[in-house]
């Protein structure tokens, strides 16, 4: 079965500083992944996902992420962190459901927290 | 395009009260999911549609929980009794077929 791991509760950083947020996957065959991100009482939002192709995705509000298949990562980054970046955030992987449909599996989440 | 609905935003009950959820989905998404996210974890999938058929509800408590998408529209997500345990936030989302899932805000639960 697929998953997914992200290995920080929490990742700090200051603004205007790089930011990345971990994620690696186990899967069986080509992964599709996908980066969630989720404001307090809020549902997930999508910023990006990955298929197929270029191996650094470009997302919503400036978020980009990098497939590494070596090294079975999917890490999303930013290049200048925002306070109001301050979130939730969830990796996740798709799976067959046992119908043939799909799935999706979730990470644990990992907060991130910009300080000014 | 308007998003995922849902309502009650909020509900607080008692222990082995009945409680229901309602979820409508983006207009022509076939797939429509219902999960289930406690504090400080991951959204947990409780089930599954395609249409109004179900395809996945292998982690769904099936002896407290049910759930319906009749029409393949809107669909109603039940619990009867309530446990304690049962005090999470309930996702509703929906994609086109395996597509990029779309969540509503959530329904937070609180159980007393």
């Amino acid at each position: 079965a697929q998953s997914v791991a992200q290995p920080e509760d929490q990742v700090n950083v200051a603004e205007g500083n790089p930011l990345t947020v971990k994620c690696t996957y186990s899967v069986s065959g080509n992964p599709y992944l996908f980066w969630y991100v989720q404001y307090p009482n809020r549902g997930l939002q999508f910023l990006l996902k990955y298929i197929t192709g270029d191996n650094l995705v470009k997302g919503s509000y400036g978020f980009e992420a990098e497939f590494n298949k070596s090294q079975t990562s999917f890490h999303l980054k930013k290049p200048s962190a925002l306070v109001s970046d301050s979130a939730l955030y969830f990796c996740a992987v798709r799976d067959f459901a046992p119908s043939g449909t799909y799935k999706y599996i979730f990470g644990t989440g990992t907060r991130l927290k910009v300080l000014a | 395009e308007a998003g995922v609905a849902q309502s009650p935003r909020y509900k607080i009950i008692e222990k082995r009260q009945s409680v229901a959820f309602w979820c409508n989905p983006i207009s022509g998404h076939a797939t429509l999911y219902w999960y289930q996210q406690i504090l400080g974890q991951g959204p947990k999938l409780l089930i599954q549609f395609q249409n109004n058929g179900v395809v996945d509800d292998s982690q769904l408590p099936k002896d407290r929980f049910s759930a319906e998408r009749l029409k393949g529209v809107d669909s109603t997500l039940k619990i009867q009794p309530a446990k304690l345990e049962d005090s999470a936030v309930y996702l509703c989302a929906s994609s086109r077929g395996g597509e990029t899932q779309y969540f509503g805000p959530g329904t937070r639960l609180l159980v007393l």
